[in-house]
Order: structure tokens, then sequence, then C-alpha cells
């Protein structure tokens, strides 16, 4: 299996842009995460899906961030407007889940956005 | 609460055994994890320990688990160079899919 693929791996783009970020879960896994790591707050989870239900987005920051995912196979991490607080590493994980597994999340090689 | 602790910063010299720290919160977690990051890369999975076990090794890797006092560590032993990353352990919350993570430790080998 490929593992968890994020794409695009870095983005620049300027403030008031919209940003779409994209994530395809290692087939079979029914669980899809959405994280962001900066210096000053660590790693937040923002949003994760259970079965293509968005299960708990308590950590979305606000209205500007929505996630999507219309099937199993593919999410987005969408901010618009952008701004310059933005800029992180966002990364995408997913899990097995479900009855005896460990719920271990693999984690994708995430996309280090840059809000000018 | 639902924070999970760790010291940020450990330093150990080529050779020697490397120890980083965790205290967790969630009595009720099935299972804790360590989690490695390198440099520009993602969280790759380390090892897990069931929450009814005290130890698990696995070739260099030794988990502890004081579940009294919420304690997690990671013993590393004859660190390499290689080893040099930051160390996030996570616990499972209230038995949902989440993973609550630690703020990380940075080890540095010299």
């Amino acid at each position: 299996d490929a593992g968890v693929i994020q794409s695009p791996r870095h983005e620049v783009t300027e403030m008031g842009q919209e940003v779409t970020l994209r994530c395809k879960p290692i087939s079979g896994h029914n669980s899809l995460f959405w994280y962001r790591q900066t210096m000053m707050r660590g790693l937040e989870l923002l949003i994760y899906f259970n079965n293509n239900v968005p299960i708990d987005d308590s950590g979305m920051p606000e209205d500007r961030f929505s996630a999507k995912m219309p099937n199993a196979s593919f999410s987005t991490l969408k901010i618009q407007p952008s701004e310059p607080r933005d800029s992180a590493v966002y990364f995408c994980a997913s899990s097995p889940s479900g009855r005896g597994s460990t719920d271990t999340q693999y984690f994708g090689p995430g996309t280090r956005l840059t809000v000018l | 609460g639902e924070d999970v602790e760790q010291s940020l910063f450990l330093s150990v010299r080529e050779g020697d055994s490397s120890v980083i720290n965790c205290t967790y919160t969630d009595s009720s977690s099935t299972y804790l994890y360590w989690y490695k990051q390198e440099p520009g890369a993602g969280l790759q999975l380390l090892t897990y320990i069931f929450s009814n076990m005290d130890m698990k090794q696995d070739q260099r890797l030794t988990v502890l688990l004081n579940k009294k006092d919420k304690h997690l560590s990671l013993r590393i032993a004859d660190t390499q160079t290689g080893d040099s990353a930051i160390y996030f352990c996570a616990e499972t919350y209230r038995n949902t899919d989440k993973l609550i993570f630690g703020t990380g430790t940075r080890l540095q080998v010299f």
C-alpha cells in the first residue's frame, strides 16, 4: 500500500486566496483525521470522519475552514479566505478503526502551507 | 482535562540510553502510543502498548506503563544519530477514534 497520500506537498499563496488540501487515506481504513502542526500550538486535531461522516469538528478554527469526505478514498480541507496565521503543516491520517483494531493512525507526509 | 504532557527536549550521547517520559490523563485509554517525527516528515508509529500491560519490548525500544501514576515512558537503548527526532506520546480518548497527542519531545543525539 502507498500509505496516506497528500497533495500538494507545498503550497504558497497570498492572503485572501482559497486553498484546497487533498488526502487519500489507506484503502480499507474507515476513519480519517485532519491535523495542523505549528511551532506555537503543536499538533492540533481539526476534524475527523468515520465512514465518511464528520464526527468531531470541534478543532476547526473558524468558518473559513471546511472539510469534506465525499467517498471513502478522498477528503479535502479548504480554507477560504486564507490568512497568514493559517501557515502551518497540515497532516492527514487514517485509521482502520472499529472493533478489534488498535486505533493506530497512519500519517501522510503533510502539506506545508505558507500564506503571504 | 485531556492534556498529555512531555518534556520538550532531551539530549543524549550516541551509544547511551534515552528515556522519554509522558504523563496522560484518561485512565480509560485502551492503547497508548509512541510516534516519531523526523524533520520534514509526518508522524510514524513506533510502538504501542495495551493498557493492561506494564511493559513492552521491541528490539531497542522498551515501553513502560504505570497506570496508577498515568505515566508512560519510552527507552531507546544504544541511541544512534538516526534516532534524532521529535517523539510524541498519545492516548486514545474516551473510547473514541480520537487520539490525544503530547507536545512532543525533541531528542538530540550528539
